[in-house]
């Protein structure tokens, strides 16, 4: 059974410490998303990938998240240093894209659930 | 403005109504509409999608697309309280990307009362 994994499922911190999350896609899949998800803002496009080059990661705040793929079975997504309004649930989700047409579902992991105190 | 707006609710209906979400979008390029369910603290799975303007049926659930009008809709008969989650439209166009991005709605939370 197939699916996008997602760690750590939980992560509560201090405002100022470093937060990774990590990710791995699908097996096979050449896309990955991450996202940010709130009650106010709903699901947000932090950053995303294709073939582990990065596309786009104008969603997040540059100076202080970072979007790396340092192989093809890993993704991750810092944030240093964490403030209290990163708290959110983080999803990773991955797809698998062929040629310039057709539908592309993504599959999404379970999330990290981030508290920044 | 976003590109895509969806009522959050709440909404709040008993076991067997015919439930009615809907989604408005501003981009007419966009050509994929997707329905998302997602389970509380869980990630979004795709329920069903539509490619341009028509219907699509799946069981209980019937998607439509109104290109004209910029407005999307998913039908839910009989609803169970099985199917009490929220719902987040999605969108695509062929020119998205090469990632093939989605742009969601901020998802509507429903409870079907048994």
């Amino acid at each position: 059974d197939a699916r996008v994994t997602q760690t750590p499922r939980h992560k509560v911190t201090e405002m100022g410490q470093e937060v990774t999350m990590r990710c791995q896609p699908i097996l096979g899949h050449n896309t990955v998303f991450w996202y940010r998800q709130t009650m106010m803002q709903g699901l947000e496009l932090l950053a995303y990938f294709r073939n582990r080059a990065p596309l786009d990661d104008s969603g997040m705040p540059k100076d202080r998240f970072s979007a790396e793929m340092p192989d093809a079975t890993l993704a991750t997504l810092k944030i240093q240093p964490s403030e209290p309004r990163d708290s959110a649930v983080y999803f990773c989700a991955s797809g698998l894209v062929i040629g310039t047409g057709g539908f592309n579902e993504q599959f999404f992991g379970p999330g990290t659930r981030l508290t920044v105190l | 403005q976003k590109e895509v707006e969806q009522d959050p609710g709440p909404l709040s209906v008993p076991e067997g109504a015919i439930v009615s979400l809907n989604c408005t979008y501003s981009n007419s390029a966009f050509q994929y509409f997707m329905w998302y369910r997602q389970y509380s603290r869980k990630g979004p799975e795709l329920l069903m999608y539509t490619y341009s303007s028509g219907n699509k049926e799946d069981g209980r659930f019937t998607a439509q697309v109104d290109k004209s009008s910029k407005y999307i809709s998913l039908f839910i008969r009989d609803s169970q309280p099985s199917d009490s989650a929220t719902y987040l439209c999605a969108m695509s166009s062929i020119s998205s990307g090469s990632a093939r991005q989605l742009t969601f709605g901020s998802g509507t939370q429903l409870t079907v009362l048994p």
